[in-house]
């Protein structure tokens, strides 16, 4: 069946810090990758997407490029800011079958210090 | 437009008390999801409606659980009765259908907190 699998969390970074969320996934067909992000006291808003091999979503410092050859959608961002903590969660969508559904991964608690 | 509203924000209930969650989804959208977050399981599909139908409802975890969508403005999710292991943040999200999945964006309400004493 289809799966995300997300690093556990928490993760502690230094502001200015570079991040790296990994994201690997299972999937048959040609799934859809995204980003989600929750802040505190939120709901989940859509951070970034990728729709077929090779894109790059990008969005506020964020990209996470679609890897087809190794199932993986990992987050990164080179200077983290205190205002991005917050719990990102990797999802996947595949066409056809049960299409409105998102499988999400576990998510990943980011904690920026200043 | 206001985005996907949910009503209350929190709810604090004696278990064995029904409770019911409200959800307004995006003016125009026509799917509408329940999800539930907890720390021990993250975020769970709870059952999901197209055209105001529910089309999956596996993830519904007993019969205590129900959810409608009378109209396409407006879907419940009611807990009768409740019990403390059903304290979580409940999520609404509404999306459209493109025809194109990579288009199809939901997006998510703030949420319920409930806590069942």
């Amino acid at each position: 069946g289809n799966s995300v699998t997300q690093m556990e969390g928490p993760v502690t970074l230094s502001e200015e810090a570079f991040l790296t969320i990994n994201c690997t996934y299972t999937a048959t067909g040609y799934p859809s990758l995204f980003w989600y992000v929750q802040y505190p006291g939120e709901g989940l808003q859509l951070l970034l997407k990728a729709t077929k091999a090779d894109d790059k979503g990008s969005n506020k410092g964020f990209e996470a490029t679609y890897r087809k050859e190794t199932t993986s959608f990992h987050l990164e961002k080179g200077s983290v800011q205190v205002s991005d903590s917050a719990v990102y969660f990797c999802a996947l969508r595949t066409y056809g079958g049960s299409q409105g559904n998102l499988i999400f991964g576990k998510g990943t608690k980011l904690s920026v210090k200043p | 437009d206001a985005g996907v509203i949910q009503s209350p924000r929190h709810e604090v209930t004696e278990m064995g008390q029904e409770v019911t969650l409200r959800c307004k989804p995006i003016s125009g959208h026509d799917y509408l999801f329940w999800y539930r977050q907890t720390m021990m399981r993250g975020l769970e599909l709870l059952i999901y409606f197209n055209n105001n139908v529910p089309i999956d409802d596996s993830g519904m975890p007993e019969d205590r659980f129900s959810a409608k969508m009378p109209n396409a403005s407006f879907s419940t999710l009611k807990i009768q009765p409740s019990e403390p292991r059903d304290s979580a943040v409940y999520f609404c999200a509404s999306r459209t259908r493109t025809g194109r999945v990579g288009k199809n964006i939901q997006y998510f309400g703030a949420g319920t907190r409930l806590s069942v004493l």
